[in-house]
């Protein structure tokens, strides 16, 4: 069955500290693996996707990996801001003929003044 | 580029109505999928559309239903409503099956 693991479930941290987000999946076979940042209320908003043949990819202070051999990706925040609270989701995809959506269950960040 | 634009908003209503949820794809994006979401479910794959054919559906009751138009417009029906079918209702869209999805920002559905 394919699932996606998120980890920790929520984090406090204080505004201007890094912080890492896990994700471990078991979806088979693979396609890519996408980090959305969910604004309470609000449509998820896309970060970053990475395919199977890449290991890092960053937009701004987020930065992405993934470790296709292990099937585990992290999410790393650096200089966290206010505006980084949210819900960050972890998607994966698997390539099949009729595409399918594993969804995480998200990681509720608050950052704290 | 407009994003994707979901109507109405906000919606409340009746056990036992039906309701209608209209999304507009990304200009040039032909796929629109549809997800529910909820506090205690997280979010919920309804089901995918590409060129005016379903192409993927999820695990959810007959009730749900949706189409595609040939602008790639996409509507989704939820008949006979329940209390549990209150959430956010988000839709996505994608220039192909597969590719990067874009999402609006919802429909919060209120069933009383």
């Amino acid at each position: 069955k394919n699932q996606v693991e998120q980890s920790p479930q929520s984090l406090i941290i204080l505004e201007g500290k890094n912080c890492t987000l896990q994700c471990n999946y078991t979806v088979s076979p693979f396609s890519n693996l996408r980090w959305y940042k969910q604004d309470t209320g609000r449509g998820p908003v896309s970060l970053t996707i990475m395919t199977f043949s890449e290991n890092t990819k960053s937009n701004g202070r987020y930065t992405a990996t993934l470790d296709a051999d292990t099937k585990q990706s992290s999410l790393h925040i650096t200089a966290s801001q206010l505006s980084d609270s949210a819900s960050y989701i972890c998607v994966v995809s698997a390539r099949t003929g009729r595409r399918a959506l594993t969804f995480g269950s998200g990681t509720r960040l608050q950052v704290q003044p | 580029k407009a994003g994707v634009t979901q109507t109405p908003r906000y919606l409340i209503k009746t056990r036992g109505q039906q309701v209608t949820l209209s999304c507009s794809p990304i200009s040039g994006h032909r796929s629109v999928s549809w997800y529910q979401q909820t506090p205690g479910q997280g979010l919920q794959f309804l089901f995918e559309y590409f060129s005016e054919t379903q192409r993927n559906k999820g695990n959810f009751p007959g009730r749900f239903s949706g189409r595609q138009f040939s602008n790639s417009r996409s509507e989704m029906n939820v008949s006979t409503l329940e209390l549990g079918d209150s959430a956010l209702y988000l839709c996505a869209s994608s220039s192909h099956l597969n590719t990067e999805a874009f999402f609006g920002q919802g429909t919060r559905l209120t069933v009383v």
